[in-house]
């Protein structure tokens, strides 16, 4: 079952701008990690944080994660048209079974 | 990086056939394999969990006699859609890993059943 949200649904958003995407979720994680799928592709793993860790960076990504209020966030500086595409969060649960939840996704569209 | 394939790409088939879809790890030994199953504009929704060598478990609602799994070795498990109907129309896709809290995602094969 998904048990993370994410908001907003959609994104448009100017070349050169930034875009945030939120999630949020309901149990105690082992870890959030984000992906990236263009459409009709793959997943494409962006960016893996645990829970003991507050902020991550990878080049143009900054994630956020906040265990208090189960929440994380994916902001893209400076986008580009070729980061139009559709971000999920999916969270990895403290157990045996290694599953990942996945959130909704947000599709973000960068216009040139 | 680590590699997993999903074959075929694309699959068009008639109601009431079978369709066999094949996950492979390229360069590392996946004991465990995810597949998942993802609507239009949907997010992906786990459907089952193959297990190298043992029976695979499966989420709840998802017909195990509907959707057969084969884990035959550490490198190959495959998705058998028996007697495919329109609504079996989905895009599936297959994770694996070396570790299992470390997966890479095939690229997805389009099911479309008519």
């Amino acid at each position: 079952s998904q048990q993370g949200e994410e908001d907003p649904q959609a994104l448009s958003i100017q070349e050169g701008e930034n875009a945030t995407m939120n999630c949020s979720y309901k149990t105690s994680i082992n870890n959030l990690q984000w992906y990236r799928q263009n459409s009709g592709r793959g997943l494409v793993h962006l960016i893996l944080i645990r829970s003991n860790e507050r902020e991550k960076h990878s080049g143009r990504l900054r994630v956020t994660l906040d265990t208090s209020k189960k929440s994380s966030s994916l902001l893209i500086t400076a986008s580009r048209a070729a980061d139009t595409a559709s971000y999920f969060c999916a969270t990895l649960l403290p157990s045996n079974d290694y599953k990942l939840s996945f959130g909704a996704g947000t599709t973000v569209t960068v216009r040139a | 990086g680590a590699v997993v394939s999903q074959h075929p790409s694309r699959v068009i088939c008639k109601s009431g056939t079978s369709v066999k879809i094949e996950c492979r790890s390229l360069d590392f030994q996946a004991t465990t394999m995810f597949w998942y199953r993802q609507f239009p504009k949907q997010s992906l929704m786990l459907m089952a969990t193959s297990n190298e060598g043992s029976k695979a478990t499966y989420e709840q609602g998802v017909e195990k006699d509907k959707f057969l799994i084969n884990h035959a070795s550490l490198t190959l498990s495959t998705l058998t859609v028996t007697s495919a109907h329109p609504e079996d129309s989905s895009f599936y896709i297959c994770s694996a890993g070396p570790r299992p809290d470390t997966q890479y995602f095939g690229p997805g094969t389009r099911l479309t059943v008519l």
